[in-house]
């Protein structure tokens, strides 16, 4: 079955950047997604790309999707502590189905 | 648009009681899930409809928990009897049938069952 594996936590430093991983295993992602969790919170939508895209860019957020490799990676610009959440990400492989991966726990440092 | 909408957000119960869990996912949408939080098991998806018939229930943990969707506006999620190890965050979550599957999360009840 499907899979989608992340690392569980990172730590930085406020003013750096943050790149989150992601791998999956489902070939047959349509779309990937990268949702947000603040504590006490559900999850939100931050970004989502398309399978045929390799690159997306949004304001302080850029994801990067190696297909090849079945890596996605979300690049947070300028990290700032109101950055500090759970980074999720997530892939749809048909269906109305999503795997979520176990997602990364983001800390900012001052 | 107001969003996801469960109810309650919080819940304490004890152990043995029927508790019932509310969702109503946002207009337009034909699909809903519910999934479950907890730190030892990460996010579970649990049961998700589409066009309020219940698709895939392997989620679903056991007997305890069913799960209804009697219109596109509303779906209730109860656990009988509860048991402690139930104690998670419950997430409502919608999509509408398109190009992407893009879920949109409630705020989640949040179930402590003593």
């Amino acid at each position: 079955g499907e899979d989608v594996e992340q690392s569980l936590f990172l730590s930085v430093r406020e003013g750096d950047s943050s790149v989150i991983n992601c791998t999956y295993t489902d070939s047959s992602s349509t779309y990937l997604y990268w949702y947000k969790q603040e504590p006490g919170a559900g999850l939100q939508l931050l970004t989502y790309i398309f399978s045929n895209m390799d690159m997306k860019q949004d304001q302080r957020l850029t994801v990067l999707l190696n297909k090849k490799d079945k890596h996605l990676s979300l690049r947070i610009a300028d990290t700032q502590t109101g950055d500090s959440a759970i980074y999720f990400c997530a892939e749809a492989g048909g269906g109305n189905k999503l795997t979520f991966g176990t997602g990364t726990q983001l800390k900012v440092e001052l | 648009d107001a969003g996801v909408i469960q109810s309650p957000r919080h819940e304490v119960t004890e152990m043995g009681q029927e508790v019932t869990l509310r969702c109503k996912p946002i207009s337009g949408h034909n699909s809903l899930f519910w999934y479950r939080q907890t730190m030892m098991r990460g996010l579970e998806l649990l049961i998700y409809f589409n066009n309020n018939v219940p698709i895939d229930d392997s989620g679903m943990p056991e007997d305890r928990f069913s799960a209804k969707m009697p219109n596109a506006s509303f779906s209730t999620l109860k656990i009988q009897p509860s048991e402690p190890r139930d104690s998670a965050v419950y997430f409502c979550a919608s999509s509408f049938d398109g190009r992407e599957e893009t879920q949109y999360f409630g705020p989640g009840t949040r179930l402590l069952v003593l």
